[in-house]
């Protein structure tokens, strides 16, 4: 069975500062791992995933992940935070070749002017 | 292309009552996914259809079921509403070979019991 949890429900960045978004990955085979953004009442949008071929993922509106296998890491960074990065996050993963991924719990981002 | 599309957006049911909500995956892809979003269990799987065969399910009572049809479209069913079962219910759909796959999410459809 694979499983993600992300470190902090809240966090909060001034803008022009860096989004450090922290997910830790449990899984008994080799994973795939994705970061998915929700905005208010709407559904998941992919920002960037892993699939073995690079260990740094670059991923839409200037967001990237790097995958660290000896940390169990995929911690997703924002150089400078938009206004516009205000939303939630979420990591997942899908290993086992079960067809489904597995969620965190999400981190809400809040973006100060 | 033609994002995933769900129906209805909103929905508002009484206690014991049954729902079916509907999605239709992005064209060309055969596997729909559905979960259920609630803030105090976050998002959870339901089941996977591929090619109208259910090829997993998550840990959920059987009042949920689904089916998909020739089309690839997708619906799921829940009878005997609960006031528990208030969540975003989101449809993904992806072409159906491998975990390497996108799932590519529609808006949801927000179910309230009353």
């Amino acid at each position: 069975a694979q499983s993600v949890t992300q470190l902090g429900s809240h966090v909060s960045v001034s803008e022009g500062a860096l989004v450090l978004l922290r997910c830790n990955y449990s899984s008994s085979v080799p994973p795939y791992l994705f970061w998915y953004v929700q905005y208010p009442n709407q559904g998941l949008q992919l920002l960037l995933k892993y699939t073995s071929a690079a260990t740094l993922v670059k991923g839409i509106n200037g967001f990237e992940a790097e995958f660290k296998k000896s940390e169990t890491s995929f911690h997703l960074t924002k150089p400078s935070a938009h206004m516009s990065d205000a939303a939630e996050y979420f990591c997942a993963v899908s290993a086992g070749g079960d067809y489904k991924l597995s969620f965190g719990a999400g981190t809400t981002v809040t973006v100060r002017a | 292309k033609a994002g995933v599309t769900q129906t209805p957006r909103y929905l508002i049911k009484t206690r014991g009552q049954q729902v079916t909500l509907s999605c239709s995956p992005i064209s060309g892809h055969r596997s729909v996914s559905w979960y259920q979003q609630t803030p105090g269990q976050g998002l959870q799987f339901l089941f996977e259809y591929f090619s109208e065969t259910q090829r997993n399910k998550g840990n959920f009572p059987g009042r949920f079921s689904g089916r998909q049809f020739s089309n690839s479209r997708s619906e799921m069913n829940v009878s005997t509403l609960e006031l528990g079962d208030s969540a975003l219910y989101l449809c993904a759909s992806s072409p159906g070979q491998g975990n390497r796959e996108t799932q590519y999410f529609g808006p949801g459809t927000r179910l309230l019991v009353l």
